[in-house]
């Protein structure tokens, strides 16, 4: 199956500047849209997800939007802290058993 | 402790050897995954269980079996090791399929020379 599409693979900023990462999915029938934090050397843990009827979520710094239209969701952080530096995955869940396919994973560096 | 564990966290095995990569959760979830994480290809299904004794492929299942006979265990087992199969591997479970969060081990370092 199509992989999802997640852009940048790598992002720096400053610390206190914002990021977004951007991830496009393929099955319109996909409702619900994970993303994960992966720090050096861990598993994958959930930060923030999102079901399809709603189109943003906010958790403190994190938020998540949803344009069902375009199959995008976006992953937002505000005020970034060096501890925010990790590889972000999203996912999509496919078929009957909603599997996760992941996307290929960004790598954000915050530099203090 | 609860959670989920894998064992070994690094192994260096042969080309042609078997080699098992164990995966235990405290949890009692249903539904238990194995992912490989290699660079430029995120995170990738090998295999997936719903419930002790059902088990089904996912994306590269290739050269792997998997067994469920308990719940709370989920070994991955490279028959015959190929340098191809040098990756990090995680383990993973949820309550109620992916369509929930999924919980992740530290992951097992594995390279086949």
């Amino acid at each position: 199956g199509e992989n999802v599409e997640q852009h940048p693979s790598t992002l720096s900023v400053q610390e206190g500047d914002s990021a977004v990462i951007k991830c496009t999915y393929s099955d319109s029938a996909s409702n619900y849209f994970p993303w994960y934090k992966q720090e050096l050397g861990k598993g994958s843990q959930l930060i923030i997800d999102i079901r399809s009827n709603v189109g943003e979520k906010k958790d403190q710094r994190i938020a998540v939007t949803l344009n069902k239209t375009a199959k995008h969701f976006s992953l937002h952080i505000t005020e970034t802290q060096p501890e925010d530096s990790a590889v972000y995955f999203c996912a999509e869940p496919r078929g009957s058993q909603g599997n996760l396919i992941f996307g290929k994973g960004t790598k954000l560096s915050v530099k203090p | 402790d609860a959670g989920i564990t894998q064992s070994p966290r690094y192994k260096i095995t042969e080309t042609g050897r078997q080699v098992t990569l164990m995966c235990h959760q405290t949890w009692s979830h249903s539904y238990m995954f194995w992912y490989r994480q290699d660079l430029g290809h995120g995170l990738r299904l090998i295999y997936y269980s719903a419930a002790a004794d059902i088990t089904d492929k996912g994306e590269v299942p290739d050269g792997y079996v998997v067994s469920r006979s308990k719940t709370e265990n989920f070994p991955l087992t490279l028959e015959s090791a190929t340098r191809s199969q040098t990756s990090v591997y995680f383990c993973a479970s949820s309550a109620d399929g992916m369509n929930t969060e999924a919980f992740f081990g530290q992951g097992t370092r594995l390279t086949v020379v």
